[in-house]
């Protein structure tokens, strides 16, 4: 079974800052399956970042992904008010076929 | 633009059973393959189940697998959830979203479904 860890639970930072999540894979995942998504209360996710590195429509370039062997980074370079939430990555293949992590809260400072 | 909106969720008992519905718009959705994913409240995703475009191919979750049937009708822009056995451990926000190349591109804004005596 492909176990996903996130880090840390939760991000306390300041509009303006750098934002730097981490997902981990219990086991090899291709990268090119990788993803993240965001969430804002009340509301539905939102596909961020897949493939790892590639931006779904509509997502500003302050948004970035990356990875390496097991590890999965999301960065947002420079953090607005709008980007306040939970961050959810997502691994597609193995057992189950779809995985989430259990999320990253970024909330204000 | 893309929108799907699911219908059909509400309070049921244990052991009793529910279909959710979504209806899809804004794109065609004889050409993807479609999913559902869940969230209890307060917790995380959990993905149920998805369909290929033409419903030959379905894959269901071990936790549901046996109990709900995944369907969809392309003619009438529609994606189901048929849920029986139900479980508390059922109660959560179900959505239903659009699958593609191994993620989740638009979602609905999701359905309740609360599985109490």
């Amino acid at each position: 079974e492909t176990v996903l860890t996130q880090s840390p639970d939760t991000l306390s930072l300041s509009p303006g800052q750098r934002a730097t999540l981490s997902c981990k894979a219990s086991q090899s995942v291709a990268s090119n399956y990788v993803g993240w998504y965001q969430q804002k209360p009340g509301q539905a996710p939102r596909l961020l970042i897949y493939g790892p590195s590639t931006r779904a429509t509509g997502i500003p370039d302050r948004f970035s992904g990356s990875a390496s062997g097991t590890d999965f980074t999301l960065t947002i370079s420079r953090l607005e008010p709008e980007d306040f939430g939970i961050y959810y990555c997502q691994v597609y293949g193995g057992s189950p076929l779809f995985t989430f992590g259990p999320g990253t809260t970024v909330d204000v400072k | 633009q893309v929108q799907l909106v699911e219908s059909g969720g509400g309070l049921v008992k244990p052991g009793g059973s529910l279909r959710l519905s979504c209806a899809a718009s804004g794109f065609i959705l004889s050409e993807y393959y479609m999913a559902w994913i869940r969230q209890a409240p307060g917790k995380g995703l959990e993905w149920v189940s998805y369909i290929s475009s033409d419903s030959s191919y379905t894959k269901y979750a071990d936790s549901v697998k046996g109990r709900f049937t995944i369907s969809r009708d392309n003619a009438n822009n529609s994606l189901y959830l048929q849920m029986s056995s139900l479980r508390g451990e059922d109660t959560a926000k179900y959505y239903c979203a659009r699958y593609l190349f191994g993620f989740f591109d638009h979602w609905g804004q999701g359905e309740l479904v609360t599985v109490s005596s």
